[in-house]
């Protein structure tokens, strides 16, 4: 089946510790995108790629860290740096191009920084 | 800045339609209105999309006023495993990058 798959789905660190988030996608798809949503509120834009080896930041890429080596792949890595790590983190996926380019997401990691 | 505003809650009855409206009175003419729904601690989920005219898919329809400055989602016979919060988003053709999720309407769907 095609789709995104993101790993871990929970994962608990200690304060100060850089963090990697898997996402990897068999769709095809040219773009992926990394969004943070904290409890309650919209899913805010962290980091986007439109094609491998370029990416760029988003509304909150303070902090964050992203790697595009592969199509099917988009790494995030929280880092010490970041504030407030706890949240719940997504992964996304669309064509580069097509007026459709709707996204598809995966089901989400939950981070908690203790 | 979402470019969109909607009720933070809403209620319906199982078997009844839901229908939930969409503010986006500043939408330019090349934007499209976008609905994304996330049920609980899952990734959204596309639902439909639509320019001026009226859209029609097998999960809801989408009803564009005519000056375009509001929408409403339809989803016509409402079961329990539609409770979600339901995100309406406007964006230019080819701008993913500018998908903006608010903060939704939360869908409460009652037996």
């Amino acid at each position: 089946d095609g789709g995104i798959t993101q790993s871990p789905k929970y994962l608990f660190r200690k304060e100060g510790q850089n963090v990697t988030l898997s996402c990897e996608q068999n769709l095809n798809h040219d773009a992926m995108y990394w969004y943070r949503q904290d409890p309650g509120q919209g899913l805010r834009l962290i980091y986007y790629s439109q094609i491998v080896n370029d990416f760029q930041k988003g509304d909150i890429a303070e902090g964050y860290s992203v790697s595009r080596e592969k199509k099917e792949s988009f790494p995030l890595t929280v880092t010490s740096a970041q504030k407030n790590p706890t949240a719940f983190y997504l992964c996304a996926s669309s064509m580069k191009r097509g007026l459709g380019g709707e996204l598809f997401f995966g089901e989400g990691s939950r981070l908690t920084v203790l | 800045d979402a470019k969109t505003t909607q009720p933070p809650s809403m209620d319906c009855a199982e078997g009844r339609a839901a229908n939930l409206p969409c503010n986006h009175s500043t939408i330019s003419g090349n934007e499209y209105v976008y609905w994304y729904r996330q049920i609980h601690s899952q990734g959204p989920q596309y639902i439909i999309h639509g320019l001026k005219n009226n859209e029609t898919n097998e999960m809801a329809s989408l009803i564009i006023t005519e000056d375009r400055k509001s929408s409403t989602l339809i989803l016509p016979h409402a079961t329990l495993r539609d409770t979600a919060v339901y995100y309406c988003i406007v964006r230019a053709p080819y701008n993913n990058n500018d998908m903006r999720f608010g903060a939704g309407t939360r869908l409460t769907v009652k037996p």
